[in-house]
């Protein structure tokens, strides 16, 4: 069954840093993998998706690589800022290509 | 705008009393599903629609029905709410599978007392 960890699960850091955050997944026959942002009181934003033939994707400040063969995934935020705080989740599409397999996320806090 | 629709967002129930959580898209898109999401637990799946019509379980299903008459809506059902549906719910759809960029509702917190 297929699990996904996120470490760590929360991170200060002071504005202007370059940061990465961590997701891992034990089975790395997937379809592809999601990075979401969530807002307190607000639903979840895609940022990032990434097909399992790719390696990585770019938007913005943001940065999401693959390694299937390791099972890994990082999200590179560039530059961060306050408003860059938040909750990141990463998922990966389960075998069957209905379900996202949701990690349990990483809380980031980004001091001005 | 694309978006998902949830409502209500808050909602506070009595056990037993049988509520409706709504769910709309505007973006034609095929495929929908419920989540549910609690503290250490994360996010989980509860019930996905493929299209008009189809409906199946997800993780954790219990207590919970759906419909998908239209494409565009996917109502989630509470026919006797007890105290540990007590959650964050989140509606999601995408455009075939989700193996396209998911779009999610803002959620919808219910209270079951």
């Amino acid at each position: 069954k297929q699990e996904v960890t996120q470490i760590p699960a929360a991170l200060s850091v002071p504005e202007g840093e370059n940061l990465v955050l961590n997701c891992s997944f034990t089975d790395s026959a997937i379809y592809n993998l999601q990075w979401f942002r969530q807002d307190p009181g607000k639903g979840l934003t895609s940022l990032l998706l990434i097909q399992s033939s790719q390696r990585e994707q770019t938007s913005g400040r943001l940065n999401a690589s693959l390694d299937k063969s390791s099972g890994r995934s990082t999200l590179y935020i560039a530059a961060s800022q306050p408003g860059d705080s938040a909750t990141y989740l990463c998922a990966v599409l389960n075998q069957a290509g209905t379900a996202l397999i949701f990690g349990k996320g990483t809380t980031l806090s980004v001091s001005s | 705008e694309a978006q998902v629709t949830q409502n209500p967002r808050y909602l506070i129930t009595v056990t037993g009393k049988k509520l409706t959580v709504t769910c709309s898209q505007n973006m034609n898109h095929e495929y929908m599903s419920w989540y549910r999401q609690d503290p250490g637990l994360g996010l989980r799946q509860i019930y996905y629609s493929m299209n008009v019509e189809v409906t199946d379980k997800g993780d954790v299903p219990e207590g919970y029905k759906v419909s998908r008459k239209e494409k565009r809506n996917f109502p989630l059902i509470l026919e006797s709410p007890s105290p540990n549906q007590t959650s964050l719910y989140f509606c999601a759809s995408s455009l075939y599978s989700m193996n396209t960029e998911a779009f999610f509702g803002q959620g919808t917190r219910l209270t079951v007392v």
